[in-house]
């Protein structure tokens, strides 16, 4: 089965920019998680699907980022306007749910200027 | 709340030398607790995991965890590292069985010397 899939790997950015990064997840898990890691923070949930349904959307990122699950099998993260700040890895992962086990992707590294 | 600290963010040790990767916990019911780990430019990958019963449980490449209530305390351990060990090491939790929102610590970044 493949793991969980995340494009692209890299982006750089201009501040001011859109950027949509997407994410397809375990086929058959329920679950999917968008996390934001930085080596000073750490990992930090931004949004969190049940079943498509947005279970959790991280408080600290409501307004500049939005996660969207169109399909049980696709989700992207939207950050607009992107800030020099918002530099990190993003991770997401899915779940089957009830099983406590998450399975990540390589995550995509988003630099911006 | 709950909250997860690991207070070595990094460590250092000897090829076949035994490691304690140290995690205390706070949450006020008896939590649900994973080892993750990170290898470079990968995900994140669960090690083990404990929900109830023996406090020592068992992962894969030979790690182990001890859960203590009385410390609230998680510790991962291995008897003998080997250089394909060196990676970031994460504990987390979650407050209950089948919450799939899980809280991570900030991480221990492992090095392994040869």
């Amino acid at each position: 089965d493949a793991g969980v899939t995340q494009t692209p790997r890299h982006e750089v950015a201009e501040k001011g920019q859109t950027i949509i990064l997407k994410c397809e997840p375990v086929s058959g898990h329920n679950d999917l998680f968008w996390y934001r890691q930085t080596k000073i923070q750490g990992l930090e949930l931004l949004s969190y699907f049940r079943s498509k349904s947005l279970m959790e959307d991280g408080g600290a990122f409501k307004d500049r980022f939005k996660a969207e699950m169109l399909n049980s099998s696709f989700s992207t993260l939207k950050i607009q306007p992107t800030e020099p700040k918002d530099s990190a890895v993003y991770l997401c992962a899915s779940s089957l749910g009830n099983t406590g086990q998450l399975y990540f992707g390589e995550g995509s590294k988003l630099t911006v200027l | 709340a709950q909250s997860v600290t690991q207070p070595d963010a990094r460590v250092t040790v000897s090829e076949g030398a035994s490691l304690q990767l140290r995690c205390k916990y706070s949450y006020s019911a008896t939590p649900y607790l994973f080892w993750y780990v990170q290898y470079p430019r990968q995900g994140l990958q669960l090690l083990l995991k404990y929900y109830s019963g023996d406090p020592v449980v068992q992962g894969v490449n030979s790690f182990e965890a001890e859960f203590s209530k009385s410390n609230s305390s998680f510790h991962l351990q291995k008897a003998s590292v080997h250089w394909s060990d060196s990676a970031v090491y994460f504990c987390a939790l979650s407050m209950n069985y089948g919450n799939e929102k899980i809280t991570f610590g900030a991480g221990t970044k492992l090095t392994i010397k040869p």
